[in-house]
């Protein structure tokens, strides 16, 4: 089944603990991309990757990381987790090129204490 | 700048009546056009896409869209609303003259279904 995972799907932690949120999807895509939810303010872009060790920042990726080492992981890591970090999140992957419909993961709920 | 503006952000109707989302986009270029769907709790389901075919975009679930350049639009319709469309819908730009496959939301429009 062609699907995009995201783990774990719920996390609370406290602020400054490293922690990191994977993402992989098993449809060969080579764009994949992170979006943070908050309410009154849709989805927006942290981070996004065209392939394989080529990553570029979104809207706001301020206290964010990613890496791009292999073509079905794109893992989102927080090296010191903050309060205004507490979201939910969506890892996205879709074919390159700007048309293409991008599939979601399932969303990780994030609580920053 | 690209942006996408969502009129609404709460809707109620009443079951089996029409439902109507609005949606204005900005854009340089030819866009293409998306709209989402989020149930309670859930992750996001593409409901249909437009991508400078057929200017009325037919997606699941009874829904459609039409594409009207001359007034920025793309709004979502359904004749008949049932209860399990009840869910927060979110219009999406993928703005033109670019490689990036970047989606840009707008703030969502959260639907009611009162029976």
């Amino acid at each position: 089944e062609a699907q995009v995972t995201q783990n774990p799907r719920y996390l609370i932690t406290v602020t400054g603990k490293k922690l990191t949120v994977t993402c992989s999807q098993n449809m060969n895509h080579e764009y994949m991309s992170w979006y943070r939810q908050d309410p009154g303010l849709g989805l927006r872009q942290i981070y996004y990757s065209m392939n394989v060790e080529v990553t570029d920042k979104g809207d706001v990726p301020e206290g964010y990381k990613v890496s791009r080492k292999e073509k079905r992981n794109f893992p989102l890591i927080l090296e010191s987790p903050s309060p205004n970090q507490t979201s939910l999140y969506f890892c996205a992957s879709s074919f390159q090129g700007r048309r293409e419909t991008q599939y979601f993961g399932p969303g990780t709920r994030l609580l920053v204490l | 700048a690209q942006s996408v503006t969502q009129l609404d952000s709460h809707v109620s109707v009443s079951e089996g009546t029409p439902v109507l989302l609005r949606c204005n986009y900005s854009s340089s270029y030819s866009p293409s056009l998306f709209w989402y769907v989020q149930h309670p709790n859930k992750g996001l389901q593409l409901l249909l896409k437009y991508t400078s075919a057929a200017t009325l975009v037919k997606g699941i679930n009874g829904f459609e869209a039409e594409f009207k350049k001359s007034e920025t639009s793309f709004h979502l319709t359904k004749p008949s609303a049932h209860m399990s469309d009840a869910a927060e819908y979110f219009c999406v730009v993928i703005p033109g003259g670019g490689a990036t496959n970047k989606l840009i939301f707008g703030t969502g429009t959260l639907l009611a279904v009162q029976p």
